[in-house]
């Protein structure tokens, strides 16, 4: 079973407030990423790091934030959530013989 | 960057038949994998298939990565095998996703 975690599973919040989705993993893999992705639709990239101190943009504009200070920890920030943001978001890493990536549950993010 | 397609995008079928998902990508690559989301979303890891076949229960998987697609097939079709199988590259430290092919298995 994958050791990856996001939280939380569900939030609902107002327009304008700020968030942050949690991601850890336990497995020590260098590189995690975070997809936007509509129920059962493609999957978009919007960031990725591949170590410590190192995060990138995907190809899916977005006017979230992350950072990675410690392997484990990838969080996601969106300072001003507006309805648009509404999507479920998810948090993956990749082992490094980069044979297996394995995905978090997701946060289904609402906002009103 | 690269491209990758997967067909068809939907898929409607009897339990017990068989069936075949195929994922084309646009430039040379030394790792793709497939997935299965399935009706929770929950992403699971399939296959690793950089080339070559693999078999697991009734699914197996082949990659020709010399002309660039790889092929799932699922054999005797249940319907817990129901969802959206993705398949991905890893191209430039990125993990570039397929558009899916959702698979619905009719009792």
């Amino acid at each position: 079973e994958a050791d990856i975690y996001q939280t939380p599973r569900y939030l609902v919040i107002g327009t304008g407030k700020k968030i942050t989705l949690e991601c850890s993993q336990t497995m020590g893999h260098d590189k995690m990423y975070w997809y936007q992705q509509d129920p059962g639709m493609e999957l978009h990239l919007i960031h990725y790091s591949y170590g410590v101190n190192s995060t990138e943009k995907g190809d899916l504009s977005s006017e979230s934030t992350v950072s990675r200070i410690r392997t484990e920890h990838f969080p996601l920030t969106l300072e001003s959530a507006r309805p648009s943001h509404t999507s479920q978001y998810l948090c993956a890493s990749i082992n490094r013989r980069n044979t297996e990536a394995f995905f978090g549950q997701g946060t289904r993010l609402t906002v009103v | 960057g690269i491209q990758v397609e997967q067909s068809p995008p939907d898929l409607i079928l009897q339990e017990g038949a068989n069936s075949t998902l195929r994922c084309n990508f646009s430039d040379s690559v030394n790792n793709l994998q497939w997935f299965h989301q399935n009706p929770w979303g929950q992403l699971i890891n399939l296959f690793y298939i950089p080339s070559g076949t693999k078999q697991n229960g009734r699914l197996s998987a082949t990659t020709v990565a010399t002309e660039r697609y790889s092929l799932l097939y699922i054999s005797s079709s249940q319907t817990t095998d129901s969802g959206v199988y993705f398949c991905a590259v890893l191209y430039a430290q990125k993990l570039v996703f397929g558009q899916g092919t959702r698979l619905t298995i009719n009792p």
